[in-house]
């Protein structure tokens, strides 16, 4: 059974540190990983998007890492605002021409940032 | 602007009683899809569909019910058959049906309370 497992469950941080999420899968055959933000009581976001031969991807303060080899993905945030106090899904993508029956949804971090 | 369109954004359902969540796109894509999200727990898919006139059951499509008379909406209702269907549901596009890697775009989703 295809899964993904997001640690920690949430994470509270003073504004201005940076912080790392992280995302380990058990997908097959991978296809590729997405991280998405999700605001309180809104739709998910895309941050990025890697498939099998990146290793790194940013987005601003955003920058997420994969390693195919181990299955882990991270999400590195730098100098973090108030604004990034969300919930981060890692989600991935089995098959080489993915359905949305091939997409695993992690159940995200918590991210808080206090002033 | 284009985007996805959820409504209404709270929505509150009495024991037995069949509600419709409204889902409009004006994004010309082909996909749409629904998704169910609990606290604690990953997305989870509902229905899905690839085409207008034609649609397809997802994980946890029991006591839900969805039309696609046009491209731009894809309703959904949750019956009397659900029996647990407190939840905010969140409905979602892609630009092509067999490759949902890119442009999958969320709604603001819908929070649905049984009273």
């Amino acid at each position: 059974k295809n899964q993904v497992e997001q640690s920690p469950q949430s994470l509270i941080i003073l504004e201005g540190k940076n912080c790392t999420l992280q995302c380990n899968y058990t997908v097959s055959p991978f296809s590729n990983l997405r991280w998405y933000k999700q605001d309180t009581g809104r739709g998910p976001v895309s941050l990025t998007i890697m498939t099998f031969s990146e290793n790194t991807k940013s987005n601003g303060r955003y920058t997420a890492t994969l390693d195919a080899d181990t299955k882990q993905s991270s999400l590195h945030i730098t100098a973090s605002q108030l604004s990034d106090s969300a919930s981060y899904i890692c989600v991935v993508s089995a098959g080489v021409r993915s359905s949305a029956r091939q997409l695993t949804f992690g159940s995200g971090t918590q991210l808080t940032v206090l002033p | 602007d284009g985007g996805i369109t959820q409504s209404p954004k709270y929505l509150f359902r009495k024991e037995g009683q069949n509600v419709t969540l409204s889902c409009e796109q004006n994004l010309n894509h082909d996909a749409m899809y629904w998704y169910r999200q609990d606290p604690g727990q990953g997305l989870r898919l509902i229905y899905y569909s690839q085409i207008v006139n034609d649609f397809q059951k997802g994980d946890i499509a029991e006591g839900y019910s969805v039309s696609r008379e046009k491209k731009e909406s894809f309703p959904l209702t949750v019956t009397s058959a659900q029996k647990n269907p407190t939840a905010f549901y969140l409905c979602a596009s892609s630009i092509d049906p067999k490759t949902v890697n890119y442009g999958y775009t969320f709604g603001s989703g819908t929070r649905l309370t049984v009273v």
